[in-house]
């Protein structure tokens, strides 16, 4: 029954390395985004998604990759990973997009680069 | 860009006890929304808010939105150790869909 699940939960890496984390959702939504959530809580928007497109993306380096094969699925490839890549990685959707509909996250992926 | 800011950052309050997060944005907001995170969660939506000067409760909690649609309020009245987490407001930025979490109030309840 879970509406938006990514996966893996915790990803441990050494610097350099390329990873990816994966989302889905079964709420028929639109958008899909990703957020980036530092030590310090601070929730900053990285990309987002309508029906496949991208129609966000934050000034994120281009070593983040994201990818949605079709608009239930929205997938986030990170290349090259550095320390600074170490933070809390959370999936969300809505309906109409962010500015008239809550968002739905998911569990998050805890990264942890060393 | 937009920035939306909370004060304050962290409380520490006994059980009982009322608390109040405050919410302040760069620009008008169209709508503003709130959500909660439980400590190792995710964020959960609350509410939302549109109308300029609207108050919406939910059972101990009371959200305002300020007349200018530029600020707004929690308040939870008789906070519990159930209530522990940050709490987030989050407005939309521009024409795009993009919303912006404020900074976050982070919450401690103790006996």
């Amino acid at each position: 029954d879970t509406a938006v699940s990514q996966t893996p939960k915790y990803l441990v890496t050494q610097m350099g390395n390329d990873k990816s984390i994966k989302c889905e959702q079964n709420l028929g939504h639109d958008t899909m985004y990703w957020y980036k959530q530092d030590s310090k809580k601070f929730l900053k928007i990285m990309f987002s998604y309508n029906n496949k497109e991208l129609i966000i993306n934050e000034t994120v380096p281009n070593r983040f990759s994201p990818k949605s094969p079709d608009k239930a699925h929205l997938n986030l490839h990170i290349n090259s990973l550095e320390l600074g890549d170490s933070a809390v990685y959370f999936c969300a959707s809505s309906q109409e997009g962010g500015r008239l509909s809550p968002l739905h996250f998911g569990n998050g992926t805890r990264l942890t680069v060393t | 860009g937009q920035q939306v800011m909370q004060i304050p950052q962290y409380q520490h309050v006994q059980e009982g006890e009322d608390f109040t997060t405050y919410c302040n944005s760069s620009t008008t907001l169209s709508n503003i929304q709130w959500y909660k995170q439980r400590p190792g969660g995710h964020p959960v939506f609350l509410i939302q808010l549109v109308k300029s000067g609207e108050v919406k409760k939910q059972k101990r909690l009371t959200f305002q939105f300020g007349e200018a649609k530029k600020n707004s309020s929690l308040h939870i009245t008789a906070t519990q150790t159930t209530d522990v987490g940050t709490y987030f407001c989050a407005g939309p930025e521009g024409t795009a869909s993009k919303l912006t979490f404020g900074t976050g109030t982070r919450l401690q309840v103790t006996l």
